[in-house]
């Protein structure tokens, strides 16, 4: 069964800075993987879809790479604003139609 | 479009009741997913539908746990008898065509099982 973790659990960080979001899965045999923003109280919401043959994707300040030899995802987010701030969930896809989902990180943008 | 949307948004139950889930997916989408959120499991897909037809029940947990879609605009997710360790979050989500288009998640359900 497909494990996903990610790293770090929590991230807290000032308005403005750079940062990186580190997804991880067992089996590289994925068909795609998403990153997902989760909100509290709310449902989530799709931020990026990377197909298995793409190396990364990219939506405004978001852009989110796939290495799937190594069984890796990152999700960078540049010029961090406090609206941000949610908890983001990486899932790969893999065969047999299975969704995966990791734990998530919590990301706290402070104004 | 008013998105996905799922009813009710809370249920408090005692154990050994039915729960009935309801969902009704964004108009066009040919697939809808549930999904269970709980701190010590994460986020877990329960079953997926295609067309109306269920594709991967995998996910439900037991037997207890029922999914139906009568019509392209609505699905219930059922736990009969529920217990305290169904409580949870449960999600539901549409796409166009499958698990590899975007998902648009509703609200969620908050259950709570007494």
């Amino acid at each position: 069964k497909q494990e996903v973790t990610q790293i770090p659990a929590a991230l807290s960080v000032p308005e403005g800075e750079n940062l990186v979001l580190n997804c991880s899965f067992t089996d590289s045999a994925i068909y795609n993987l998403q990153w997902f923003r989760q909100d509290p109280g709310k449902g989530l919401t799709s931020l990026l879809l990377i197909q298995s043959s793409q190396r990364e994707q990219t939506s405004g300040r978001l852009n989110a790479s796939l290495d799937k030899s190594s069984g890796r995802s990152t999700l960078y987010i540049a010029a961090s604003q406090p609206g941000d701030s949610a908890t983001y969930l990486c899932a790969p896809e893999t065969g047999a139609n299975n969704l995966f989902f990791g734990t998530g990180t919590r990301l706290t943008v402070i104004p | 479009d008013a998105g996905v949307i799922q009813s009710p948004r809370h249920e408090v139950t005692e154990m050994g009741q039915e729960v009935t889930l309801r969902c009704k997916p964004i108009s066009g989408h040919n697939s809808l997913f549930w999904y269970r959120q709980t701190m010590m499991r994460g986020l877990e897909l329960l079953i997926y539908f295609n067309n109306n037809v269920p594709i991967d029940d995998s996910g439900m947990p037991e037997d207890r746990f029922s999914a139906k879609m009568p019509n392209a605009s609505f699905s219930t997710l059922k736990i009969q008898p529920s217990e305290p360790r169904d409580s949870a979050v449960y999600f539901c989500a549409s796409s166009l065509w499958g698990l590899g288009e975007t998902q648009y998640f509703g609200p969620g359900t908050r259950l709570l099982v007494l």
